[in-house]
């Protein structure tokens, strides 16, 4: 099992470039987020679903927007990036005992 | 707003010192999970508590989820060097919707 991947693991984005961010997990979980870390701030939640074809808004979701059109997918767009958006973006999903996460992909805003 | 607060933010050890850290919820929580963050790394699950006074324990690391559950805590004994990372709590709140609140963490870093 690979568990929870991310794709890519860095990327640099001009202000108003938009990008996509894939997640994917084979572990059959239901529930699936996406977090934001900041230096001092902990884990964000941005968005998160709770099966395939749901999504619902977390702490911070404005500026994002995601899709769940599989289960063992979550996406996480920013359609208009700006440097405020400069983050180490985490997905994880879970089952009844714990949240499972994926590796990160660092994003750097211009 | 942040619902679960996580103190102290950082703690700097000698090797072979203890360590604690601790999580305080203004609401009364489901349950509470603790993970480890080593630097440049992702957060990493290590437990779930879930009853009313429950301790659970992992070789140093000794966690306890508060009578109320309303409080937790981890505690390393005789600290080493793999030690090293960020210790996140999450409790989960049920309010209608299911809520899993990470605390912002206590960063552990240990001199040899």
């Amino acid at each position: 099992n690979a568990g929870v991947t991310q794709t890519p693991k860095f990327r640099v984005l001009k202000t108003g470039q938009s990008m996509t961010l894939l997640c994917a997990q084979d572990m059959n979980h239901e529930y699936m987020y996406w977090y934001r870390q900041d230096p001092g701030m902990g884990l964000r939640l941005i968005h998160y679903s709770v099966g395939e074809g749901t999504t619902a808004k977390g702490e911070v979701p404005d500026g994002y927007n995601v899709s769940r059109l599989k289960k063992q997918n979550f996406l996480l767009g920013l359609e208009s990036a700006a440097p405020s958006q400069t983050s180490v973006y985490f997905c994880a999903s879970s089952n009844r005992w714990g949240q499972y996460f994926g590796p990160g992909t660092r994003l750097t805003v211009t | 707003g942040q619902q679960v607060m996580q103190i102290p933010q950082y703690q700097h050890v000698q090797e072979g010192e203890d360590f604690t850290t601790y999580c305080n919820s203004s609401t009364t929580l489901s349950n509470i999970q603790w993970y480890k963050q080593r630097p440049g790394g992702h957060p990493v699950f290590l437990i779930q508590l879930v009853k009313s006074g429950e301790v659970k324990k992992q070789k140093r690391l000794t966690f306890q989820f508060g009578e109320a559950k309303k409080n937790s805590s981890l505690h390393i004994t005789a600290t080493q060097t793999t030690d090293v990372g960020t210790y996140f709590c999450a409790g989960l709140i049920i309010q209608g919707a299911q809520k899993l609140v990470f605390g912002q963490g206590t960063r552990l870093t240990i001199n040899p």
